[in-house]
Order: C-alpha cells, then structure tokens, then sequence
C-alpha cells in the first residue's frame, strides 16, 4: 500500500522568511496531493491540492510542486507570518474510489516573529 | 460553508465506561472516514464507510470499538469499555470521491480517567 514520509518534522523559520515542507510518497499510481494545516486544537483544514497532471499550483503565498518521476511533492509558503504556525499535513491518494488518503506524520511550523 | 459536526466535542469518563461519538457529514458526501490523533500518532485512520457500509476497519481494535452509519447522515463510533489509553482527539471526514477531497469535523476530546 501507498507510505507517505514527511520532512522535516518541525521547522522553525523567521517571520518574513520561506517555508518548504517536503513529501515522498511510494505508490506510483497516487494521483491526488492535498496539504492540510491544523493550528493548535482545531480541525485540520485543506489548504491546497494538487492532482498528477499539474506540476505546481500556487494560492497566494502558498504554493505545491509534484515530481511524479522522483515521487515527491513540497509546499512552500513564501512571506511567512505568525498566523502561519501550525502542523502542516500532506497526504497521497489513488484514486481508484475505494482507497482513503495517506497522511504523512506532519510538520510543525513555527514563524518567530 | 457546509460543514463536517461532531458531538460532544469534549467528554470526560471513567475507565470501563461506554462513549458514543456522533459524527454528521456533509450533505451530499457519501464517504465517512474516522481517524484518531495523539501526539504520538499523528492522524491514525480508523475505519471508513461508503455508502453507510463498512470498507475497511482495520485500524480499529475489535475488541472494544465499533463504527456504524445507521443512516446517511449520521455516523458512530462507540467504545465500550473504555480504558485511558484511548485518550485522544477523535476526527471524522466526509468526502465525495472520485475527488479525493475530504473535509474534518471539529474533533472530539476524549479523556479517560
């Protein structure tokens, strides 16, 4: 079955300066890449996806490349602020209908102000 | 802005005592998943339903959890008894394959004293 390893697993960063969390996934056939970010006692909450046929996708200051080649995918948030700390979540799925999503460990970020 | 609910959000009980956790979809999505969090574990999938049937509950232990859809738009999980090792945030999902988007419930707390 599909394993997906996230790095690092807490990332501390200036405010003002990028963050890139990163992700390798194992099955081949994964073709669907969502990130979530969870702050402190709320509910993870899907930030940006990206499926196999798009190499990178960018909303604002965040932004997710895929390599579908060397099976990784990263997030990078650019201009990081305070209200950007949190864990940061990515998972795989293939879409065959009747698989869940694979989440890796998480990232927790921190943005010192 | 549909939402994933779940109630309680906290609940307190004592060692041996049944909990029932309710989890009430998005209207419309078809596809329930039921994941534990500890900070040790991380997101830990524990069964997921389609359609209300069971697809897969392996990360569940038999002996004491089960997960029901008595109807489409509410879900179950049940523990019983319960023992402090089951301490932990409880999320349910929804979403509506073939996207792959899934979207989370507030959590409920668990404390087992």
């Amino acid at each position: 079955g599909e394993n997906v390893e996230q790095h690092p697993s807490t990332l501390s960063v200036q405010e003002g300066d990028s963050a890139v969390i990163k992700c390798t996934y194992s099955d081949s056939a994964s073709n669907y890449f969502p990130w979530y970010k969870q702050e402190l006692g709320k509910r993870p909450q899907l930030i940006i996806d990206i499926r196999s046929n798009v190499g990178e996708k960018k909303d604002q200051r965040i932004a997710v490349t895929l390599n579908k080649t060397a099976k990784h995918f990263s997030l990078h948030i650019t201009e990081t602020q305070p209200e950007d700390s949190a864990v940061y979540f990515c998972a795989a799925l293939r879409n065959s209908g009747n698989t869940p999503l694979v989440f890796g460990k998480g990232t927790r970020l921190s943005v010192i102000a | 802005d549909a939402r994933v609910t779940q109630t309680p959000r906290h609940k307190v009980t004592e060692m041996g005592q049944e909990v029932t956790m309710r989890c009430q979809p998005i209207l419309g999505h078809n596809t329930v998943f039921w994941y534990r969090q500890t900070m040790m574990q991380g997101l830990e999938l524990l069964a997921y339903f389609r359609n209300r049937a069971p697809l897969d509950d392996s990360g569940m232990p038999k002996d004491r959890f089960s997960a029901e859809m008595p109807d489409a738009t509410l879900a179950t999980l049940k523990i019983q008894p319960s023992e402090p090792r089951d301490s932990a945030v409880y999320f349910c999902a929804s979403g509506f394959p073939p996207g792959g988007m899934q979207y989370f419930g507030p959590g409920t707390r668990l404390t087992v004293l």
